[in-house]
């Protein structure tokens, strides 16, 4: 079935750089895109980006000069590099499977990510 | 980006009863709406979208419609289990982007 897995550390330290892997199964990431969306303490949704099917990427502005997206598709698994974290970077982070456009049909469990010296 | 306005913060209703929630979307967004639902320590699970549309597996007493750039989720005849979170997101243009959420108790 199909199961997406974020994994990361759990505490970053100011201004250092957040490395995240989303790894999943079920489906190909040459057929479905899969985004990163975050999520500041059970409050609101953030669309941070996408990596398209094709290998493209897309990303919010909010985030674009320190946010990466890259994928590898031999082990099926789609990372996130986000640098010069702040604590306002704190939250739960997911990554979600494309169903069509823009809608978001299975997700990760998330990794929390605590930024803090 | 597209602002989604959210209403209400939070509510809380009975077993039983019909509920309703609300999202206004700063400009036309053309039907490309989604509703989700989280639940405590879980995942977003997508219940509506485009506006009105049931996830295969959703029960029937969710329902979504709109009016303009109003965006409205009902929930009918309360269960238990609605207990949780839930989220409009707009999905028309980038930046994707989610209303607020509203916390739904049950009494």
């Amino acid at each position: 079935q199909v199961q997406l897995k974020e994994s990361g550390p759990g505490l970053v330290q100011p201004s250092q750089t957040l490395s995240l892997t989303c790894t999943v199964s079920g489906f190909s990431l040459t057929s479905y895109s899969v985004h990163w969306v975050r999520q500041h303490s059970g409050k609101s949704l953030e669309w941070m980006g996408r990596m398209w099917s094709d290998g493209d990427t897309s990303y919010n502005s909010a985030f674009t000069s320190r946010l990466s997206i890259s994928r590898d598709t031999s082990k099926s698994q789609v990372f996130l590099k986000m640098n010069s974290l702040q604590t306002e970077d704190t939250g739960t982070y997911y990554c979600a499977r494309n169903w069509y456009d823009g809608l978001f049909d299975y997700w990760g469990q998330g990794v929390m990510v605590t930024v803090s010296s | 980006d597209i602002q989604m306005t959210q209403s209400p913060a939070s509510l809380s209703a009975s077993l039983g009863e019909t509920v309703t929630i609300e999202c206004l979307a700063s400009e036309d967004i053309y039907s490309n709406l989604a509703w989700y639902q989280q639940k405590p320590g879980k995942s977003p699970q997508l219940l509506i979208y485009d506006a009105s549309s049931l996830q295969d597996g959703v029960p029937s007493r969710f329902s979504g419609s709109e009016s303009g750039t109003q965006y409205s989720l009902e929930i009918n005849s309360l269960q238990s289990e609605d207990a949780a979170t839930y989220f409009c997101q707009q999905h028309h243009d980038y930046p994707f982007t989610f209303g607020s959420g509203t916390k739904l108790e049950i009494k």
